[in-house]
This record gives structure tokens, C-alpha cells and sequence, in this order.
């Protein structure tokens, strides 16, 4: 059963703690994102990768750090840096090469709602 | 630059009358444009994209979207609402460049009342 699996779906955070959200993949898809969503707004980004061992910042990095040691995985921790965690997280996923049709689009998971203790 | 704009950001239509959501995007390339659906607390399923074939899209579960390049719109359709189609709607734009940055509407809530 092929698909993008997050865990937890819910996460608490008590203050200056890092949390740790999972995002694992088995499409074999080459890059992986990192959104972030709040109330009444669209996604934002906050990091992706394209290949293992290589990731870049999106539009909201400060705060957060990723890493890609897997092509499966695509852990996403939240530090105590970022001082409004409060939102429902998004790991997407992509394959790179392949035809035309499939190469743009990014496929989700279900989601980690982080709250603040 | 480019950019999605929402034009409603909640749109309540009766059982079995048509939806229209409305979006309009801004880009300096030919645009890939999508339209994902989200259920409360769920992820993102993709509805449609439009990658410069045919402008008229279908997509699943009776929706489409017809871009119109003059207008710079790509309006979402549906003939028969269902209760089941309430939901958030995003309209997103890709960015060209190595990565497909995807960028997002702010999203419309389609209520569907009996």
C-alpha cells in the first residue's frame, strides 16, 4: 500500500523544547516538502529536498531544520527557536524524473497538528 | 513573480446545484496550475492540473477547470454539489526552476447544505 505516512497526528510541545515530526515515504519519489499551514491560509514552505544529503530553506526556515539521510525520510524538528509553532504540518512528496504528466505534482500526507503546552 | 489569488474565500451552495470556485493567477511563464481539495484535519488530495494540453481539465469526483490563458483564470466546476464536497479548496500555481516551488491560494470553504 504505496502512499506518505506522517506521525504523530498529534504533537504537544512544552516551551524550549525540539520536537521531532516524521514524514516517510515508499513511491519512491525523489524530493520531499515541508509546509506549514495556518488557519484560513494557504501552505507555506519551509524546507525541501530534492536528493538524499541535500536540502535547501523555502519561505519560512528560521526555526525549524530538516535532514535526509534516506530517500525514504524526510524528518522535520522544530526548535525552541521557532516561538509560534502552532500550526498543522504538511509533508509532501515528488518524483523528479518520469513523464510529463507525473513530474510536477506533489503528492501529501495526512498531516501533524503541533500545539503549544 | 507569480501568484494565486482566491477570489471567494467561502462559497455555500445547496445539494445539487452547481459550485463555482473562482481563481486567477499571475505568472510570467506558461503555468502548471492545480487544484487540491482538503477535508478538516486531513492532507492535501490533488482534484486536477493543467500542464498545457488540453485546457479544458477534468478531474476527479465530477470536477474540472478550464483554464483561459486571456483571462488569467482557472475557475474550478462542478455540474451537482454533494454533501461529501464540502471542504477547503486551494488553487496553486507551479514555479518553474529545479524545484516545483508550489505556490498556494489562500484556499475557499464550499459549505453544501441539504
Amino acid at each position: 500500500d504505496g502512499g506518505i505516512t506522517q506521525s504523530p497526528k498529534y504533537l504537544f510541545r512544552k516551551e524550549g523544547q525540539n520536537v521531532t515530526l516524521s514524514c516517510e515515504q515508499n513511491l519512491n519519489h525523489d524530493a520531499m516538502y515541508w509546509y506549514r499551514q495556518d488557519p484560513g491560509q494557504g501552505l507555506r514552505l519551509i524546507y525541501y529536498s530534492q536528493i538524499v544529503n541535500d536540502f535547501q530553506k523555502g519561505d519560512i526556515a528560521e526555526g525549524y531544520s530538516v535532514s535526509r539521510e534516506k530517500k525514504e525520510s524526510f524528518p522535520l524538528t522544530v526548535t525552541s527557536a521557532q516561538k509560534n509553532p502552532t500550526a498543522f504540518y504538511l509533508c509532501a512528496s515528488m518524483k523528479m524524473i518520469g513523464t510529463p504528466d507525473n513530474q510536477e505534482t506533489q503528492y501529501f500526507g495526512p498531516g501533524t497538528r503541533l500545539l503549544v503546552l | 513573480a507569480q501568484s494565486v489569488t482566491q477570489l471567494d474565500s467561502h462559497v455555500s451552495v445547496s445539494e445539487g446545484t452547481p459550485v463555482l470556485l473562482r481563481c486567477n493567477y499571475s505568472s510570467s511563464y506558461s503555468p502548471s496550475l492545480f487544484w487540491y481539495v482538503q477535508h478538516p484535519n486531513k492532507g492535501l488530495q490533488l482534484l486536477l492540473k493543467y500542464t498545457s494540453a488540453a485546457t479544458l481539465v477534468k478531474g476527479i469526483n465530477g470536477f474540472e477547470a478550464e483554464f483561459k490563458k486571456s483571462e488569467t483564470s482557472f475557475h474550478l466546476t462542478k455540474p451537482s454539489a454533494h454533501m461529501s464536497d464540502a471542504a477547503e479548496y486551494f488553487c496553486v500555481v507551479s514555479s518553474p526552476g529545479g524545484y516545483n516551488k508550489l505556490i498556494f491560494g489562500a484556499g475557499t470553504r464550499l459549505a453544501v447544505h441539504p
